[in-house]
């Protein structure tokens, strides 16, 4: 039990259609993160809130839309991706104002998309 | 800017041989350094970290010192096991303008019995 669960661990999903990742974390933490795992790639950071307030979008194309209701909970709503989009998309939480907090990660969601 | 150097993989060691993955860093003031690991099919996990100069981070039988004069975070282990096959990322945390991890690119090992 990592304490920041995602779901689904696998979706498959062609161009057209629409689809939600999700994350939950039961640690207590004020920032919630989204990032993209391709292979041979650096590991990306796509978007960061903290305390609910979006605070960082990484030029992320539109058809990744962040949502975060509170601070427990992390959706990322997928609409028309492209083949190049299949990648591990990690969600990640921490206390936000501490220097030496470490991030806390799921175990992602395998994202292929046809 | 800040940025995250850590030796290309892969790395293909027997069983009990000594380890070290070498990260460098570059960074304004004085950032918290970090190792991650990630097992097949998981997410990233913390595997020590250290937040000053001379700090050394352990855990699992893993170290690392924090070398503010060569700006370096090396893993090492003295004996590695077929277990420690996975990908270790170098992270540091910035202790200015919201805190952000900066990730090396992973280097993956490889541990055979």
């Amino acid at each position: 039990e990592t304490g920041v669960t995602q779901t689904p661990r696998h979706l498959v999903m062609g161009m057209t259609n629409k689809k939600s990742l999700k994350c939950e974390q039961h640690l207590g933490h004020n920032a919630m993160y989204w990032y993209k795992q391709s292979a041979k790639k650096p590991l990306e950071l796509m978007f960061v809130y903290n305390f609910k307030e979006q605070t960082e979008n990484n030029s992320v194309p539109s058809r990744f839309s962040p949502e975060c209701p509170n601070s427990s909970h992390l959706f990322l709503h997928l609409h028309t991706l492209q083949p190049e989009d299949s990648a591990l998309y990690l969600c990640a939480s921490s206390h936000q104002g501490e220097d030496n907090s470490p991030l806390h990660f799921g175990n992602g969601t395998r994202l292929t998309v046809t | 800017g800040n940025s995250v150097t850590q030796m290309e993989g892969p790395v293909t060691l027997s069983e009990e041989a000594f380890l070290t993955i070498n990260c460098t860093y570059t960074a304004t003031g004085y950032p918290s350094l970090f190792w991650y690991v990630q097992y097949p099919g998981e997410g990233l996990q913390l595997l020590l970290k250290a937040t000053k100069a001379d700090d050394k981070g352990s855990n699992k039988g893993f170290e690392a010192t924090y070398r503010k004069e060569t700006t370096s975070f090396h893993l090492e282990k003295g004996s590695v096991q077929v277990s420690d096959s996975a990908v270790y990322f170098c992270a540091l945390r910035r202790n200015t303008g919201g805190f952000k991890t900066i990730f090396g690119a992973g280097t993956r090992l490889f541990v055979k019995a």
